[in-house]
């Protein structure tokens, strides 16, 4: 398998252009996980899918941030209209589903590094 | 919010030293992991431990956790130059029920060869 898939790698956009950061989990796992990574923060939890199901997305920063997932190979992050605070790193993670307590490890996607200017 | 905070924020040994960095966490938990990132990528499942267990090994690893004083701690022995990167504990919150992970704030090792 070639893990989790996430593209773009790199994007620098102007503010006020949408964004929309893709990406692919592992075959099986039925949860998926977007995180944004930046210096002051760390690592935040953004939502979560369990098949293909948002499950928790308190922690999107506000309406300018969606995510979908249209079917278990496949999902999106769009911001719109996009700003210089949003500039981080995206993390996309996919795992077994949570049951009973028991979680799995995460599989982590390389990342979308996102610069808006 | 910051589940876990990991100390020390920066370790710097020699290779073949030993490592240790500690996590403390405020919930009740059902099983903590440890996660590693080498610099420019995604992070990478290292171990995990569940909230009945008080130890456990991989390698050159070991991980213990002390579930009375919500803390964790990850052993590197026999430390590689290859083994610089940052290493994260994350949990997920018997209290509310969240499965999802929260990560700590991380711990920056350097390994000098």
């Amino acid at each position: 398998d070639a893990g989790v898939i996430q593209s773009p790698r790199h994007e620098v956009t102007e503010m006020g252009q949408e964004v929309t950061l893709r990406c692919k989990p592992i075959s099986g796992h039925n949860s998926l996980f977007w995180y944004r990574q930046t210096m002051m923060r760390g690592l935040e939890l953004l939502i979560y899918f369990n098949n293909n199901v948002p499950i928790d997305d308190s922690g999107m920063p506000e309406d300018r941030f969606s995510a979908k997932m249209p079917n278990a190979s496949f999902s999106t992050l769009k911001i719109q209209p996009s700003e210089p605070r949003d500039s981080a790193v995206y993390f996309c993670a996919s795992s077994l589903r949570a049951y009973k307590g028991f979680n799995y490890g995460y599989t982590f996607g390389s990342g979308t590094r996102l610069t808006v200017v | 919010s910051q589940q876990g905070e990991e100390d020390p924020q920066a370790l710097s040994i020699q290779e073949g030293e030993n490592a240790t960095m500690n996590c403390s966490y405020k919930t009740s938990i059902n099983n903590l992991q440890w996660y590693r990132q080498n610099s420019g990528r995604g992070l990478v499942h290292l171990i995990l431990i569940r909230s009945n267990e008080r130890e456990k090994h991989s390698g050159r690893l070991r991980v213990t956790l002390d579930t009375s004083k919500k803390s964790s701690s990850l052993l590197i022995t026999a430390s590689r130059a290859a083994d610089t990167a940052s290493y994260f504990c994350a949990t997920d919150d018997q209290d509310t029920g969240r499965r999802a992970l929260t990560f700590g704030s991380g711990t920056r090792l350097q390994v000098q060869p």
